[in-house]
């Protein structure tokens, strides 16, 4: 059974960093793309970032362009995502997710979410 | 940047009748488009994927068709657990999403 299991949120103030992690299991880690997407409190979904398999190609929403870092271990099957500079529109509950290629790509597994509140 | 629009924005009916979703994209996709479903306090499932194709243990009441920038998805005859928010979404440089459709089974 695939599992996916978001930690790190944290209240954090403006300006701060934060590192997310996602462990993954029940599938073979380094065989997908990982992403995360995000959802600010009563609002849609927002794609964060995503990295290969190989963790070789990484890309990033021009909003979290500069201060976010995606990074993986397969050798922990863990995903991670460094989170600088934080803003109080960094608010929000991050879901990792594994995305699979049918003829589109799409994020057939997800995570609980872990919530990041930026704030004074 | 392709642009996901979604209409309606509420969505209010009753167990049994049939709802009717609409995805409109800025700019083709062709049917690289999928559909997620989101209940309050929990991660998004997904419902579609390329247009018409159920995802895994997805009812046969949830369909989806469209191509090009034109996008249904259709609940034939509502259940009281499909109150939710739906998504659209394509992949083309990256993920987009569409603003979501709520609906509310009375």
């Amino acid at each position: 059974e695939v599992q996916l299991v978001e930690s790190g949120g944290a209240l954090v103030q403006p300006g701060g960093s934060l590192r997310l992690s996602c462990a993954a299991s029940g599938f073979t880690f380094s065989d997908y793309i990982m992403d995360w997407v995000r959802q600010a409190p009563g609002k849609g979904l927002e794609w964060v970032s995503a990295i290969s398999g190989s963790g070789d190609v990484i890309n990033y929403a021009d909003s979290v362009k500069g201060r976010f870092t995606l990074s993986r271990d397969n050798s922990k099957n863990t995903l991670y995502l460094e989170m600088h500079s934080l803003r109080a529109e960094d608010t929000a509950v991050y879901y990792c997710g594994k995305e699979v290629r049918y003829s589109g790509y799409y994020v057939t597994y997800w995570g609980q979410g872990t919530l990041v509140a930026v704030s004074s | 940047e392709i642009v996901l629009t979604q209409s309606p924005a509420t969505l209010s009916l009753s167990p049994g009748e049939r709802a009717t979703f609409s995805c409109r994209a800025s700019q083709s996709v062709g049917t690289y488009l999928g559909w997620y479903q989101q209940k309050p306090g929990r991660a998004p499932r997904l419902l579609i994927y390329d247009a018409s194709n159920r995802a895994t243990g997805i009812p046969a009441r949830f369909s989806g068709s469209g191509s090009g920038t034109d996008f249904t998805l259709t609940i034939s005859s509502l259940e009281p657990e499909d109150s939710a928010v739906y998504y659209c979404q394509q992949r083309h440089s990256w993920y987009e999403f569409g603003q979501g459709t709520n609906l509310e089974i009375k």
